[in-house]
């Protein structure tokens, strides 16, 4: 059982505004930045939002971030069919002393 | 260009060794982090452990499931890291990515590999 908790899938139409969650607690989440990772079919995963809402170079605008309290969200606006992919959050937790991941959120594009 | 390119996986018997290399090129990455993450087929990511560089005293800490068995170390004059895999066991069956950090984001895991398949099986 993963110590971030993510909703296993979410769905979206090309143009829409998605949002999804990652839940965790004060050990992480509530006290370190969270990083968010994109991972498309075949493919190894790439970094996407780090710091909790920064995005590295070469991530285009439309991708966001966000953290209140123990929670973060990821939001993606103007969908595109090439933005289905498995989405992570991670954290350094001070109590496991070691990063933690979510189990990931599969975004379908319909 | 940042790459890392893994070397070293393949098929094991339970209660084997393996050891991974990461060859890192476009970068000098002593005081960056390097860290290894796993994936089981068809499963999530799971975090295996990392290395701090030198400017953090190169300091080590493992996942739980690992700790004891896994080992990491890295050569900074060749631009490479290592996971030493002791002790194996089926669930060690995964691919296994090498991630660094990079400059302002050192200690992240900011650029990744494109992973090496290791099989523990009999």
């Amino acid at each position: 059982q993963s110590v971030l908790t993510q909703p296993r899938s979410a769905t979206g139409t090309p143009g829409q505004r998605v949002t999804m969650s990652c839940s965790g607690g004060t050990s992480n989440i509530g006290g370190r930045p969270v990083n968010w990772y994109q991972q498309p079919p075949g493919a190894a995963p790439k970094l996407l939002i780090y710091w909790n809402n920064r995005r590295p170079s070469g991530v285009p605008e439309r991708f966001s971030g966000s953290r209140s309290g123990t929670s973060a969200s990821l939001a993606i606006s103007g969908l595109q069919s090439e933005d289905e992919a498995d989405y992570y959050c991670a954290a350094w937790d001070d109590y496991v002393g070691g990063w933690v991941f979510g189990v990931g959120t599969k975004l379908t594009v319909l | 260009e940042v790459q890392l390119v893994e070397s070293g996986g393949g098929l094991v018997l339970p209660g084997g060794s393996l050891k991974l290399s990461c060859a890192v090129s476009g970068f000098t990455f002593s005081a960056s982090g390097i860290h290894w993450v796993r994936q089981a087929s068809g499963k999530g990511l799971e975090w295996v452990g990392r290395m701090t560089g030198k400017a953090d005293n190169s300091a080590t800490a493992y996942g739980e499931s690992v700790k004891g068995r896994f080992i990491i170390h890295r050569d900074d004059s060749e631009n490479t890291a290592y996971l030493q895999l002791n002790s194996l066991q089926t669930e060690d069956t995964a691919i296994y990515y090498c991630v660094t950090g990079l400059r302002d984001l050192r200690n992240e895991m900011a650029v990744w590999g494109q992973g090496t398949t290791v099989t523990v099986s009999s």
